[in-house]
């Protein structure tokens, strides 16, 4: 069965200061991956997503996440956060074709940026 | 703003009330789901329809009875739930089918549920 785990569940930073979510997922085959995020008070929404090709994948608001296979990660990277980052993180997998129309999420980050 | 419209966004019903959760798309989805996402806790897959049927039911209780009348409407009718029953719901749909992969999943806003 697909799994995926979040290492961190609390992240503080200062603004401008790097960010690295770390995601890793439990299944041998072909797997699509997401982070969605969730701004307080508003609806939980793609960040970025992998299906194949480039691992390295780019989303919305300057996020980017890197696929490596042979770790089974897929962990979600900021240069610089900003207070408008403060928010709720999840890494999500569905797992080609086992997992069907299941996508199943990490329990999540909760990132809060200093100002 | 989201493409997925779910009402009532609150509410609060007792243990032998009869309720129904709604939710709608326009983006021409075939694949619809219920999660259940309860504080600080990620979501959690209830219910798939693919097509305008149920596709899956992750062990949910009867209590918890969904329905697609169309390929745009989802309900979750709600029957003697629990207080611990409470929590967000959340309606979504994708574009993909299973084979592919489900897709990018669109979230409506939820229903925020309190059981007395």
């Amino acid at each position: 069965a697909q799994s995926v785990s979040q290492h961190n569940h609390h992240v503080i930073l200062s603004e401008a200061a790097s960010l690295e979510l770390g995601c890793n997922y439990s299944y041998g085959g072909t797997v699509n991956l997401f982070w969605y995020v969730q701004y307080p008070g508003q609806h939980l929404q793609l960040l970025l997503k992998y299906f194949s090709g480039d691992p390295l994948v780019k989303g919305i608001k300057g996020f980017e996440a890197e696929f490596i296979k042979s770790k089974f990660s897929f962990n979600l990277r900021k240069p610089s956060v900003q207070w408008s980052d403060t928010a709720e993180y999840f890494c999500a997998v569905n797992a080609i074709p086992t997992g069907g129309f299941k996508t199943i999420f990490g329990a999540g980050t909760r990132l809060f940026v200093k100002a | 703003d989201t493409e997925v419209t779910q009402t009532p966004k609150h509410l609060v019903m007792g243990m032998t009330n009869k309720k129904s959760l709604k939710c709608e798309q326009h983006m021409g989805h075939r694949a619809m789901y219920w999660y259940k996402q309860k504080a600080k806790k990620p979501p959690e897959l209830m219910f798939v329809y693919s097509y305008e049927k149920l596709s899956i039911n992750e062990s949910v209780p009867s209590r918890f009875s969904p329905e697609c009348p169309n390929s745009s409407l989802l309900n979750l009718h709600l029957h003697a739930l629990q207080p611990e029953d409470s929590a967000l719901y959340l309606c979504a749909s994708s574009p993909r089918q299973a084979l592919a992969g489900t897709g990018e999943l669109f979230f409506g806003e939820g229903s925020r549920l309190t059981v007395l």
